[in-house]
């Protein structure tokens, strides 16, 4: 399997940019999560969705995030207007259900780097 | 407020000793845990799962699980200087799939 596909893996933008972030999840897999990465906060779920279904966007810091899964094959998480603080590394991780009570291993995907100017 | 603690580190550690990481969780429902390693700049990949308490051997690795004490930690036996790394703990909550990960702990092996 080619595991998660994430794109751009770099991206550098001005601040009030739209960016669009892509990720593919590994084939089969019911659950989709984007995570955010910075030295200072660590490792934060943002979102995660469920058969394409949104569970639980919790952890998105405002309305300027917002994350979609038209289909089980594709997600963006997009951000508008950009700010210099969503400068991170964003990960899509995926996962796939096995009907036992017992939470799945989550795959990354090698990440995006967001730099915003 | 779901907390998964790790001390950041750096451990360090000689060639061939065995490097011991540790964690603590806060939420008592919590029922799966994972260990991810994660060299810098790449993203977090798994090491090991563990579910029961008690030890789970994989190789050199051995994670240990204490659900009484809300503690999980993991062994590296004979470490190597590839296994310097940051590792990150995974504790899932109620809703079983989502993860909380503690910050990392960053260890270094020397030759």
């Amino acid at each position: 399997d080619a595991g998660v596909i994430q794109s751009p893996r770099h991206e550098v933008t001005e601040m009030g940019q739209e960016v669009t972030l892509r990720c593919k999840p590994i084939s089969g897999h019911d659950y989709l999560f984007w995570y955010r990465q910075t030295m200072m906060r660590g490792l934060e779920l943002l979102i995660y969705f469920n058969n394409n279904v949104p569970i639980d966007d919790s952890g998105m810091p405002e309305d300027r995030f917002s994350a979609k899964m038209p289909n089980a094959s594709f997600s963006t998480l997009k951000i508008q207007p950009s700010e210099p603080r969503d400068s991170a590394v964003y990960f899509c991780a995926s996962s796939r259900n096995t009907g036992g009570s017992a939470a799945t291993t989550q795959y990354f995907g090698p990440g995006t780097r967001l730099l915003v100017l | 407020q779901k907390e998964v603690e790790q001390n950041s580190g750096p451990l360090s550690v000689p060639e061939g000793a065995i490097a011991s990481l540790n964690c603590t969780y806060s939420d008592r429902v919590s029922q799966s845990f994972f260990w991810y390693r994660q060299y810098s700049g790449k993203s977090p990949e798994l090491i090991m799962s563990i579910y029961s308490n008690g030890d789970k051997e994989d190789g050199r690795f051995t994670a240990q699980l204490n659900k009484a004490s809300q503690y999980v930690s993991l062994l590296i036996r004979d470490s190597q200087p590839s296994d310097s790394a940051t590792y990150l703990c995974a504790v899932n909550g109620d809703n079983f799939n989502k993860f909380y990960f503690g910050s990392g702990t960053k260890l270094n092996v020397k030759p």
